[in-house]
């Protein structure tokens, strides 16, 4: 099992759609939990931090869940600049014993016209 | 502007030819790391560092090294660089205080081809 997964899509979705994405960890000493937004053969740029308590950013929320190890990401009010690849992100932080980052495959998004 | 540097961006080589690709970054962060991206792979932590002086394994660590003798470096180094080894990489860094990581910054990638 992957310790972090998603979904690869393409989700294909008119604009003004809404869209959510979930992401799956398997450890569960995991810390921190990002979204990045990564454009074709572009490097990634943060989308937003991940807290427990979720968190909404314009049209964009995160929630946490972590008694079912997943977080998720949605998107209201889809626009054409918001195709991209959406990628989930966790770190184990001092906890773990490391400080890696695992990165999810991520999640392709097409907004249509 | 904050910034991560990476040189450089695109790189063809032969196989053997030892190579070095720069990184630096100009916010004082702390920790500092290497990823590969290959298609359908995602992104693959190679190294990473703490701190200058603390260096450790990500994920794919085999064909690389790294050092850090000053804060804002982290070069990366391919000794004997194989076919194997051609893939986008990405430097980053981030803030860290005590057990908190904070979210990474990105240089632009370096595109490197071992032929």
């Amino acid at each position: 099992r992957k310790e972090v997964e998603q979904d690869p899509g393409p989700f294909n979705v008119p604009e003004g759609a809404t869209v959510a994405f979930n992401c799956t960890y398997s450890n569960s000493a995991s810390q921190s939990f990002f979204w990045y937004r990564q454009d074709c053969r572009k490097e990634p740029k943060l989308l937003m931090s991940v807290y427990s308590s979720g968190n909404e950013d314009g049209r964009f929320t995160a929630q946490l869940n972590r008694a079912s190890q997943y977080i998720s990401l949605l998107i209201r009010d889809s626009k054409l600049s918001d195709s991209a690849t959406y990628l989930c992100v966790v770190n184990s932080g001092l906890t773990s014993g490391t400080y890696k980052y695992i990165f999810g495959t991520g999640t392709r998004l097409k907004v249509l016209a | 502007e904050a910034q991560v540097t990476q040189n450089p961006r695109y790189l063809i080589t032969v196989t053997g030819k030892k190579l070095t690709v720069t990184c630096s970054q100009n916010m004082n962060h702390e920790y500092m790391s290497w990823y590969r991206q290959d298609p359908g792979l995602g992104l693959r932590q190679i190294y990473y560092s703490m701190n200058v002086e603390v260096t450790d394994k990500g994920d794919v660590p085999e064909g690389y090294k790294v050092s850090r003798k000053e804060k804002r470096n982290f070069p990366l180094i391919l000794e004997s660089p194989s076919p194997n080894q051609t893939s986008l990489y990405f430097c980053a860094s981030s803030l860290s205080q005590g057990s908190e990581i904070y979210e990474q910054y990105f240089g632009p990638g370096t595109r490197l081809t071992v032929t």
